[in-house]
């Protein structure tokens, strides 16, 4: 009864090396969000997707970008991953755009950086 | 935009005793106040939420109260067991805008 679904769990890449983690949602909710945690640091969005509208949070590394092919499915892509970038990754979903709509995360993906 | 704070950062209690996490936020526009438990390692997840038209809301052990004017709300947690042990967010959100969280609190249960 998984409902939002992340891949890998673990994932290690190398200084520079450019490394993709995946979403995949059942829910069918409208917005997906990626965060980045450290430690025991409170998650930091990075953007999120309404259906296909693409929205960037001001403060997000240009590094970041993200792809959601369909409703389902949503892509972070890390294009040259420094040692500043290791963190637990997560993803979650809603039904609308916050404003009372509870976001549902996934399990995470841990990166390390070599 | 909004700021949301969040005291104490490290809360210790005997089991059984009650625990009590607060929040502030800024942006009166927020109506929506979600509380996360995170485990070591796992994903966060909703534990209760409230809304800006109730003052408070119930679920067992678990409540939260909101005091609009003050623009505080608060988690309380009655007959604390190991198991509650985690790490606690509060969040805030205005209507159809991005979820604010607080740094969170490391609730301990000692037994």
């Amino acid at each position: 009864d998984a409902m939002v679904i992340q891949n890998p769990r673990y994932q290690v890449t190398q200084f520079g090396k450019p490394v993709t983690l995946s979403c995949s949602q059942t829910l069918n909710h409208n917005v997906m969000y990626w965060y980045q945690q450290k430690s025991s640091q409170a998650p930091k969005l990075l953007f999120h997707y309404y259906d296909k509208d693409f929205n960037n949070e001001a403060d997000t590394p240009d590094n970041f970008q993200s792809r959601r092919p369909n409703t389902s499915f949503c892509f972070l892509d890390i294009r040259s991953p420094g040692l500043g970038d290791a963190a637990m990754y997560l993803c979650a979903t809603s039904r609308e755009y916050s404003g009372g709509y509870e976001q549902y995360f996934g399990p995470g993906t841990r990166l390390t950086v070599t | 935009g909004e700021n949301v704070e969040q005291h104490p950062s490290t809360l210790s209690v005997q089991e059984g005793d009650s625990a009590v996490i607060k929040c502030t936020y800024s942006d009166s526009a927020s109506n929506y106040f979600p509380w996360y438990k995170q485990e070591l390692g796992k994903r966060p997840q909703l534990i209760i939420d409230i809304r800006s038209n109730v003052g408070e809301k119930k679920d067992q052990r678990i409540a939260v109260t909101l005091n609009k004017t003050a623009k505080h709300f608060s988690l309380h947690i009655t007959e604390t067991q190991p198991e509650d042990s985690a790490v606690y967010f509060c969040a805030a959100s205005p209507y159809g805008n991005k979820l604010v969280f607080g740094a969170g609190t490391i609730l301990r249960v000692k037994s």
